[in-house]
């Protein structure tokens, strides 16, 4: 099983700020690597595929970059509806695993 | 408009069965992989199972194989999960969701999500 570890935990910063977060699997999941944010109350959205591909409808500040176990999900500058949680999955092999999420909260 | 509609789920005793369904419109359902996904409150999401295209191939998490049973119908847009001797680890939020692309790569569209209780 490809255990995924995101980083931070929690994440505070400010509107207009920029934000990192990381994501490091287990083992190699190639390219295979997906990020979600979610909202209290709705189902995980997802912003990037294939884990620099953005999904249709998401902004052009966010992005995401990595293979094989390393992973980066970067926000260039912070809108105030960015504050959420954001997870990590991988499709490479199964059974398909989430990270524990990473939540970024206003400074 | 591409929708899914989440149905099925409820209180049920240890022991017992659901069957949770989702109805399709708005895309090409019988061109993509689906899946189950569930969540307890203030936790991550969790992969249940996964259907491919054609219903030939099933996949479950380890915690549910054997006891759940996924399956779809492409002629009515149509995804299910039989769900038995339920658990109350099996007690989540339930969605059903369809993969950005052949092949997987992320999920993309996802139902509102049902409730499963399983409680004596």
């Amino acid at each position: 099983e490809s255990v995924l570890t995101q980083s931070p935990a929690t994440l505070s910063l400010s509107p207009g700020e920029r934000a990192t977060l990381s994501c490091r699997a287990s083992q190699s999941v190639s390219s295979y690597l997906a990020w979600y944010q979610q909202k209290p109350g709705q189902p995980p959205r997802l912003l990037i595929y294939d884990a620099s591909n953005r999904a249709t409808g998401i902004p052009a500040r966010f992005s995401g970059s990595g293979s094989g176990t390393d992973f980066t999900l970067t926000i260039t500058s912070l809108e105030p509806e960015d504050f959420a949680v954001y997870y990590c999955q991988q499709r490479s092999n199964w059974p398909i695993t989430f990270g524990q999420g990473t939540r970024l909260e206003i400074k | 408009e591409v929708q899914v509609l989440q149905s099925g789920g409820g209180l049920v005793q240890p022991g017992g069965s659901l069957r949770l369904s989702c109805a399709a419109s708005g895309f090409t359902f019988s061109g993509y992989s689906l899946s189950w996904v569930r969540q307890t409150p203030g936790k991550g999401p969790e992969w249940v199972s996964t259907i491919s295209i054609s219903g030939d191939n099933t996949y479950y998490a380890d915690s549910v194989r054997g006891r759940f049973t996924i399956s779809r119908d492409n002629s009515k847009n149509t995804l299910s999960l039989q769900m038995n001797s339920l658990r109350a680890e099996d007690t989540a939020l339930y969605y059903c969701a369809k993969d950005v692309r052949r092949g997987g790569g992320g999920m993309d569209v996802w139902g509102q999500g049902t409730t499963v209780t399983v409680t004596s």
